[in-house]
């Protein structure tokens, strides 16, 4: 497959355990915040998503938290599976910009 | 269907051609982007567009050139003034600039 990206940090993890990925910015504007997962090969996917008015948002097995006094921003994924492997950008923007990436996390699940 | 669709997946052209990316959406989406993405690095935005027949230059557009002149197509020039163009290019789009981006699947662009 094709490589996403060969010098990313890596975050491994054991099939079941709990994932924390983290991801800081820089802009204290920045008002809307995306997780996205990338297979290799393939385009990024959304994954959840949260607004700056908001610190805590959850999905199906997916939190993210956002700390907006230190411009951090996290990804907690429950009972981790193989299926999750991959790279995971996080991305923010404020008013009509476009969206903004970080470097990315790969994530390895171990069996 | 609804969605993104960029063509071709993978693409070989030689140095010094110009070369077109195409990218088509029928999510009714107002806003368009590309990016390019590099090994060990993330997405980088070379164009984006608000609107039809308006684009702004991103951080990487050097190089590059965008036209869109219909809502639902933002074909992407390399030229050959670009003078790294082996990557992966990914066009996205959204109803606003402010919401979720979707993405198509990618064209690996490879000069030789």
């Amino acid at each position: 497959g094709e490589s996403v990206g060969l010098h990313l940090p890596t975050l491994s993890v054991q099939e079941g355990d709990n994932s924390i990925i983290n991801c800081a910015y820089s802009n204290s504007a920045s008002d809307y915040f995306i997780w996205y997962k990338q297979e290799s090969g393939k385009g990024p996917q959304f994954i959840i998503d949260i607004r700056s008015n908001m610190d805590k948002r959850q999905g199906q097995r997916v939190t993210v938290l956002l700390n907006k006094t230190v411009k951090h921003l996290s990804l907690q994924i429950a009972a981790t599976q193989p299926g999750d492997s991959a790279v995971y950008f996080c991305a923010e923007t404020t008013g009509r910009r476009a969206l903004t990436f970080g470097s990315g996390t790969r994530l390895q699940v171990q069996p | 269907d609804g969605g993104i669709t960029q063509s071709p997946k993978y693409l070989f052209r030689k140095e010094g051609q110009n070369v077109t990316l195409s990218c088509e959406q029928n999510l009714n989406h107002d806003a368009m982007y590309w990016y390019r993405q590099d090994p060990g690095q993330g997405l980088r935005l070379i164009y984006y567009s608000q609107i039809v027949n308006d684009f702004q230059k991103g951080d990487i557009a050097e190089g590059y050139s965008v036209s869109r002149e219909k809502k639902e197509s933002f074909p992407l020039t390399v030229t050959s003034a670009q003078k790294n163009p082996t990557a992966f290019y990914l066009c996205a789009s959204s109803a606003a600039p402010n919401t979720e981006a979707f993405f198509g699947q990618g064209t690996r662009l490879t000069v030789v």
